[in-house]
């Protein structure tokens, strides 16, 4: 069964250091999100992005925060410079399509536990 | 603002005791209502997704049911390995697709 692919499963990182997560989305979606989970919160939209541009964006994606679709099969989330309070776990999602009345499902990854030291 | 609500936080049951979880919506315009299982440390798994009022959908032991105002995910003679948080997220019309969630609810199920 296609699956979405996140990797590294667990990352650690020094403050003020970049981090790329990486994500490999099912093969034939079309739009692709990150969102992230704070330990015992609410899981938070980040970002959408569609035909190689960002669609939507919450208030979390500020200036620190990238996304990529470098090569048509990985989409890379990045983080410039980290704080303590990106720790969380990121996932990666990916959706086949959107129609005019209907939507399909959101496949999620098994998502990185980013720490921040 | 939209906003999506579960409760019980948590619920505690006995093998075989069937019940309900909650999941109360305010949106500006309901595009779909979706529920995923959530096991620990991993990613929302989906189970179901809802689009318009009196809408149900069953899996296995799971059934699922929306009116305007909130879904109901129906567990029906639950076994240890329902146990897991039970996330519910909306996608508002004009959204490109994200999700809003709620907290979820943490199911355990006793033998």
């Amino acid at each position: 069964e296609p699956e979405v692919t996140q990797t590294p499963s667990h990352q650690v990182t020094q403050m003020g250091q970049e981090v790329i997560l990486r994500c490999v989305p099912i093969s034939n979606h079309l739009y692709f999100y990150w969102y992230r989970q704070i330990l015992g919160q609410k899981v938070e939209f980040l970002v959408s992005f569609y035909n190689n541009e960002i669609s939507e964006k919450s208030e979390i994606f500020d200036d620190q925060f990238s996304v990529e679709r470098p090569d048509g099969s990985n989409f890379t989330l990045k983080i410039r410079s980290t704080k303590l309070e990106d720790s969380a776990m990121y996932f990666c999602a990916s959706r086949a399509r959107q129609g005019a009345f209907m939507n399909t499902e959101a496949f999620f990854g098994q998502g990185t536990r980013l720490t921040v030291v | 603002e939209d906003q999506v609500t579960q409760s019980p936080e948590a619920l505690r049951l006995q093998e075989g005791e069937s019940s309900s979880l909650n999941c109360s919506y305010t949106v500006s315009g309901l595009r779909g209502l979706f529920w995923y299982r959530q096991d620990p440390g991993k990613g929302p798994e989906f189970l179901f997704t809802l689009y318009s009022a009196g809408e149900e959908k069953e899996k296995e032991r799971l059934k699922a049911t929306l009116t305007k105002k909130e879904s109901f995910l129906h567990i029906t003679a639950p076994k240890p390995e329902d146990s897991a948080t039970y996330l519910c997220a909306v996608q508002v019309r004009g959204s490109q697709g994200n999700l809003i969630f709620g907290k979820g609810t943490k199911l355990s199920v006793k033998p």
